[in-house]
């Protein structure tokens, strides 16, 4: 089975400060890869997506992820954060067969000033 | 651009009750998904449905029921409603069956059990 592993529940970090956000994930078989963003009261909305090709991903936002087969890795990078990114980050994959998303639990992103 | 409603942002609900938790989308999208939200825990899938009249079991579909009647709506029943299902619950659709498609998502539904 897929799985999903988030180390990080919260992350603090300073404006304008670069941000990584770790996803690990397990799957023997080919996979894709999502992030998804929550801000405050709202539902989940896409970010970015890994389907195959280049390994580097870019998203809305300023957002990049990186997809590292070997290391079973798709980590979520912004060089510099706003306080506006202040919000909860989900990765999540799917595999072969039909759609169903596992999801990571969450890491928190805090941007202070 | 692709919009999923769930009919209520805030519910209250008393332990017993029957509650409907609905879901719209205006895509027609042939998926449609039912998650719920817990902190520490992510995201859940409760059950999905690829077709009308279909439904497939999630991962934690006890002291659930959904309905599918028609292609745009997915109903979310809690049959008689327990404090321990107090949490958030996300409707989501997406195109037909292929891993590659993005999940859209609504607002979400804050239910308390009390």
């Amino acid at each position: 089975a897929q799985s999903v592993t988030q180390l990080d529940s919260q992350v603090p970090v300073f404006e304008e400060a670069p941000v990584e956000l770790r996803c690990n994930y397990s799957s023997s078989v080919s996979v894709y890869l999502f992030w998804y963003v929550q801000y405050p009261n709202q539902g989940l909305q896409l970010l970015l997506k890994y389907l195959s090709g280049s390994t580097l991903v870019k998203g809305i936002n300023g957002f990049e992820a990186e997809f590292n087969k070997s290391q079973t890795s798709f980590h979520l990078r912004k060089p510099s954060v706003h306080i506006s990114d202040t919000a909860e980050y989900f990765c999540a994959v799917s595999g072969s067969g039909f759609q169903k998303l596992v999801f990571g639990t969450g890491t928190r992103l805090l941007v202070s000033p | 651009d692709v919009k999923v409603t769930q009919s209520s942002r805030y519910l209250v609900k008393r332990t017993g009750e029957k509650v409907f938790l609905e879901c719209v989308q205006d895509m027609d999208h042939e998926n449609m998904f039912w998650y719920r939200q817990d902190p520490g825990l992510g995201l859940r899938l409760i059950y999905f449905s690829y077709d009308v009249k279909m439904k497939e079991k999630g991962d934690i579909p006890e002291g659930y029921s959904v309905s599918r009647e028609k292609k745009e709506r997915f109903s979310l029943i809690l049959e008689s409603a327990s404090t321990n299902q107090t949490s958030m619950y996300l409707c989501a659709s997406s195109f037909f069956r292929s891993s590659k498609n993005v999940q859209y998502f609504g607002a979400g539904t804050r239910l308390s059990v009390l």
